[in-house]
């Protein structure tokens, strides 16, 4: 249990409604990542957080934002969800210097139609 | 980046190990070798990794070559609840993020 809660866990939403994705975690690390997983795509990176407030842009960056208020919040915004943003968002977090080893959260189904 | 190469799919017999193979010939010097696993519709689990010397851990053992050109992960002894995608990853980049490839898929038969 890498001690990270993802929420809400499902979600249906509309085309161009706004929508964001928590990922909570109780150890106060400072590495938080946001990934997205495709079929045929594997698992893609979008955003990371090596701090409060401190966050870059991974792969497939365009249409989200995240902000990280907070040690223990990471949060993913879709400002205006689409169809192609249809996907599992897994979030994870990163404990230590050195070697990188990252632990993932259960995952959130979000089905855009 | 470093790429790693994996074969699509694999199958092994119950009980018996699992060999999963991983090339990464363009590896440098300081960088990892991970192996994460995704049962199905469950988030990546980390298993093992390693620099140049080979490692074990209670879920498998890593085998790197001695130029590093290549690695194996072994699931010693291996059960129908090892069935799931396996990624074999070299640390990314920038140095904070791991970059996930198509993976091998593990089919343990009874």
């Amino acid at each position: 249990d890498a001690g990270i809660t993802q929420s809400p866990r499902h979600k249906v939403t509309e085309t161009g409604t706004p929508v964001t994705l928590r990922c909570h975690q109780t150890e106060n690390h400072r590495y938080m990542y946001w990934y997205r997983q495709d079929p045929g795509h594997g698992l893609r990176l979008i955003h990371y957080s090596y701090g409060v407030k401190d966050t870059d842009k991974g792969e497939v960056s365009d249409g989200y934002s995240v902000s990280r208020s907070k040690t223990e919040d990471f949060l993913l915004t879709l400002e205006s969800a689409t169809s192609s943003q249809t996907s599992v968002y897994f979030c994870a977090i990163r404990p230590g210097q050195g070697a990188y080893t990252i632990y993932f959260g259960e995952g959130s189904w979000l089905t855009v139609v | 980046d470093a790429k790693t190469t994996q074969p699509p799919s694999m199958d092994c017999a119950e009980g018996r190990a699992a060999n999963l193979p991983c090339n990464h010939s363009t590896i440098s010097g300081n960088e990892y070798v991970y192996w994460y696993r995704q049962i199905h519709s469950q988030g990546p689990q980390y298993i093992i990794h390693g620099l140049k010397n080979n490692e074990t851990n209670e879920m498998a053992s890593l085998i790197i070559t001695e130029d590093r050109k290549s690695s194996t992960l072994i699931l010693p002894h291996a059960t129908l609840r090892d069935t799931a995608v396996y990624y074999c990853i070299v640390r990314g980049r920038a140095g904070n993020m791991l970059t996930f490839g198509g993976g091998t898929r593990l089919m343990v038969k009874p």
